[in-house]
């Protein structure tokens, strides 16, 4: 089946660093991707949609300035936060949906999640 | 705006029995509706896909329904196993661009 890779896996970094976390479609074309954050024993939040070669589409009371997002390339997504704090602390989450020549539509594939712990 | 909701929040049951765990949303206007897995500290696992024409899709000893006018999908799990412990959350796509409204999940322990 499709693969969907995060990295890194997990991050810890000092209150107003930045910190970029990646999202590949290893074996698939993903014409769009998602990125979700999970608070402990909630659910998944969708935070904003990005499409390869345009700007991303952010969801209400998401901080565009704050959680910079990149769709450089079909099988790249990348979520930088920015000055990050501890409140930012979260599971984020990426998917991604084939399209085209994939021939993977509507089914999602899920990464397996970034912890980030903002110090 | 789509709100999900899945109920209970929490379930309990000894190996062999089955699982019947409840998705309910607000706007029957659905694209499609999708169950996932998600293990302590772990992304996401695709378990069904239901497109918003179809009743029911079915997979080993899963089997979900959708009940588009009722605003309910159902996932059956049968003959539960330990390694079934988990928790389960019902997704509903709200357009065509892959857009997903999550409820909080089920969270699942099979004991032995």
């Amino acid at each position: 089946g499709a693969v969907v890779s995060q990295h890194p896996s997990r991050v810890i970094c000092k209150s107003g660093t930045s910190v970029k976390i990646e999202c590949r479609s290893l074996d698939f074309q993903a014409t769009t991707m998602f990125w979700y954050r999970q608070f402990p024993k909630q659910s998944l939040m969708l935070m904003a949609t990005s499409n390869e070669g345009s700007k991303a589409t952010y969801e209400q009371g998401v901080e565009k300035d704050k959680f910079l997002i990149n769709h450089a390339s079909l099988t790249l997504s990348t979520l930088t936060v920015t000055s990050a704090h501890p409140e930012d602390s979260s599971f984020y989450i990426c998917s991604a949906r084939g399209g085209g020549a994939s021939g993977l539509t509507d089914t999602q594939y899920f990464g397996p999640g970034t912890r980030l712990t903002v110090l | 705006k789509q709100e999900v909701t899945q109920i209970p929040a929490a379930l309990s049951v000894p190996e062999g029995e089955n699982l019947v765990l409840n998705c309910s949303f607000t706007d029957s206007a659905i694209y499609n509706l999708q169950w996932f897995r998600q293990d302590p500290g772990k992304g996401l696992t695709s378990l069904l896909l239901i497109q918003s024409s179809q009743r029911e899709q079915t997979s080993g000893r899963l089997n979900a329904s959708l009940d588009k006018s009722s605003g309910r999908s159902t996932l059956y799990i049968a003959a539960s196993q330990p390694g079934d412990s988990a928790t389960y959350l019902c997704a509903v796509g709200t357009d065509s661009w892959g857009k997903f409204q999550f409820g909080a999940g089920t969270q699942v322990v099979v004991t032995p």
